[in-house]
This record gives C-alpha cells, structure tokens and sequence, in this order.
C-alpha cells in the first residue's frame, strides 16, 4: 500500500516556465488537497477536491490550477512559475474534508 | 483573521522528559483539531485529533489537551524519545469555511540525550 504518492521529490524551474506536480492516492479517498510549507507559515490549502470532477480553491489559489479526473489522481499545475513559488509542495488526501490527512513525501520547487 | 498560532516555535527538552507544546486558536466556530508530526524531509503524519465535544484524549505516550474557554490547545508528549525530534503542528478546522483544516506555524522539538 504505497498511499500517497508525489512526483518529483525535487524540481528546478525558470520564471515563466510551466510544470505540473502528480499525486496520486491508492486509499480510496474521496478528498484530496494541496498544500504549500513556506518556513515559518506552517502549511496553506493551494486547492481541494471532494471527489472526481469537483475541485474548490484553498486560501492560496492564484497562480495554480488543478483537475481531478480520478478518484486517485490530483495533478497541481503551474502555468507559468514565479518566484514566488518557490516552496514545498504538499498533496495529502482523506476519507473527508475535515478528518486525519495522509501526506506524500512533498516536492521541493525552485523558480529561479 | 482568524488564525492558528503556537506560543514556542522552538522546544528543546532532555530525553527521558516529558514535553508540552502549546497552540492557540482564535476561531471560536472550530470544532476539530489535530496534532502532525512532520520529521525533516517527510510530510506531516497524523499524531492524535480531539473534538470540541472532549477535553482530552489520550493515545500511545501522546496527549491532547483542549481549553475551549480560552482558546488552547496542547499536545503532551511523555518520556520524550529521541525519535520524538520534529515539527509539530496543530491543525484546526474552518467550519466557515468548507470546513478546510488550517494549519499553525509549527514548533521545532528537539530532544537532547
């Protein structure tokens, strides 16, 4: 049972550049989200999805956008990275919105 | 707004001792909280949670205290081990919201043996 699991671990980008971050869950969770970790902020909700075909945005959405065709997969796009985007990306998934959340291992991004 | 806070961004602590860290919430509507534990490299792993409906809950050396009256939050680790060393974070639900969890900063345990 790998749980959730996020591609790639490390990633370096170019301002203007565009990239798209997988997850993917092999627990049946009907929610999925993602998070940025920027140090000293703790962990901010990018977007959510509560099931197949529904996304919502988090407290940080501007800048990424993403889909939820499967149960099991929610990809996190960059169109077009900034600076500012340089973080520790998180996607983590549960039962329910408001339950325990497993996370992946996080992909580190560095938009130079 | 309303946010999620820790008193101590930094707990160093002997091993073999018990330690307490500290969250405070100012959201009033949250009724469901829980405490991560993120080791360096990983992400954050699910400790223990407590609804408001309870004022402490109790699992394996961990213990969550809940003060609705004023607004805190504690987890209390006993027998602090050297693999207790993290990032722990309290997490509180936005009823508001979606219901999204909201996470704090995050306080730095270091256990000296």
């Amino acid at each position: 049972n790998a749980g959730v699991t996020q591609t790639p671990k490390f990633q370096v980008l170019k301002t203007g550049q565009s990239m798209t971050l997988q997850c993917a869950q092999d627990m049946n969770h009907e929610y999925m989200s993602w998070y940025r970790q920027d140090p000293g902020m703790g962990l901010r909700l990018i977007h959510y999805s509560v099931g197949a075909g529904i996304t919502d945005q988090g407290e940080v959405p501007n800048g990424y956008n993403v889909s939820r065709s499967t149960t099991e997969d929610f990809p996190l796009r960059l169109l077009s990275a900034a600076p500012s985007q340089t973080s520790v990306y998180f996607c983590a998934s549960s039962y329910s919105i408001s339950l325990e959340a497993f996370f992946g291992q996080g992909t580190r991004l560095t938009v130079v | 707004g309303e946010s999620v806070g820790l008193h101590l961004p930094t707990l160093s602590v002997q091993e073999g001792d018990n330690s307490i860290i500290n969250c405070a919430y100012s959201n009033s509507a949250s009724d469901y909280f829980i405490w991560y534990k993120q080791e360096s490299g990983k992400g954050p792993q699910f400790i223990i949670d407590i609804r408001s409906n309870m004022d402490k809950r109790q699992g394996q050396r961990v213990t969550v205290l809940l003060n609705k009256t004023v607004k805190h939050l504690s987890l209390q680790i006993a027998a602090t081990q050297p693999g207790d060393s993290a990032v722990y974070f309290c997490a509180e639900n936005m009823p508001y919201n979606n219901n999204d969890m909201r996470f704090g900063a995050g306080t730095r345990l270091t256990v000296k043996p």
